[in-house]
C-alpha cells in the first residue's frame, strides 16, 4: 500500500537555528497535510499542499510540494521554543468512497539548551 | 465549537479489565478513526469508519473492537486489556468535502498494568 517516508526522526537544533522535515513517496500524491503535535498534546493541522510545485508560508514556515508530487518539505526559519513538538506529514488516500489518512512517522524537533 | 470530544482523558486498568473509550464529534463529519500513539512513535490506525454503519479494520485492530453508533459518535473497546495496549489514543474525524483536514480529540493516557 500507499507510504510516506518522513525523514529525520529528531532534529536538534540551537534556538534560532532552521529545522526542516522531508516526506517522500514512490508514487504520485493527489495532496499532502502537515500537522504540529506539541508535548503531552494532540496533533493539530497546519496545511494541506495540492498543486504540483506549490509553497505557501506560514510566518516563519514554509511548506513545498515537489513538481513530480512526490516529496514534500516544511522548513522553519530561525526556530523558537514554541515550535517544539512532533510535525507530520499525512497523505489522503481515498479508496471506494473510505478516507484514510496514511501518516508519515513524525519528526520531532527538539532546542537544546 | 467543541470539536471532536474524547472521554476519558485518563485511564488505569488492570491486565484482563474491559473499558470503552468514547468519541463524538459536532462538526458533521462522515469518517471517523481511532488511532493509537506508541511513545516517541507515530500515530497507527486501529479501525476507521467511513459513514455511520459502517467500519473497517486499519493497521492494528487486534484486541479492540468499534462501535458506530450514529454519526455523531464513535467508540472503542477492550474487552481484555493487556499491557501492550498501554499507549495514547486519539480518536478523529474528516469531512468528505472541501480541505479533508483531520481534527483531533484531546486523548486518552491509557496504562494497563
Amino acid at each position: 500500500g500507499q507510504q510516506v517516508m518522513q525523514i529525520p526522526q529528531y532534529q536538534h537544533v540551537q534556538e534560532g537555528e532552521d529545522f526542516t522535515t522531508y516526506c517522500n513517496s514512490s508514487t504520485t500524491l493527489s495532496n499532502i497535510q502537515w500537522y504540529k503535535q506539541r508535548p503531552g498534546g494532540h496533533p493539530v493541522f497546519l496545511i494541506q499542499l495540492v498543486k504540483s510545485g506549490e509553497v505557501k508560508k506560514q510566518k516563519r514556515l514554509t511548506f513545498q510540494f515537489g513538481e513530480a508530487k512526490k516529496n514534500s518539505s516544511l522548513h522553519i526559519t530561525a526556530t523558537q521554543t514554541t515550535d517544539v513538538g512532533t510535525y507530520f506529514c499525512a497523505v489522503l488516500r481515498i479508496m471506494d468512497s473510505n478516507y484514510q489518512l496514511i501518516w508519515g512517522a513524525g519528526t520531532k524537533l527538539i532546542i537544546k539548551p | 465549537n467543541a470539536g471532536v470530544t474524547q472521554t476519558p482523558k485518563f485511564q488505569v486498568l488492570k491486565t484482563g479489565q474491559s473499558m470503552t473509550l468514547q468519541c463524538a464529534q459536532d462538526m458533521n463529519h462522515n469518517s471517523m478513526y481511532w488511532y493509537r500513539q506508541d511513545p516517541g512513535m507515530g500515530l497507527r490506525l486501529i479501525y476507521y469508519s467511513a459513514s455511520e454503519g459502517t467500519t473497517d479494520k486499519g493497521e492494528v485492530p487486534n484486541g479492540y473492537n468499534v462501535s458506530r453508533l450514529n454519526k455523531r459518535e464513535f467508540s472503542l473497546r477492550l474487552e481484555s486489556a493487556a499491557p501492550s495496549q498501554t499507549s495514547v489514543y486519539f480518536c478523529a474525524s474528516t469531512s468528505l468535502r472541501g480541505e479533508t483536514r483531520a481534527f483531533f480529540g484531546q486523548g486518552t493516557r491509557l496504562t494497563v498494568v
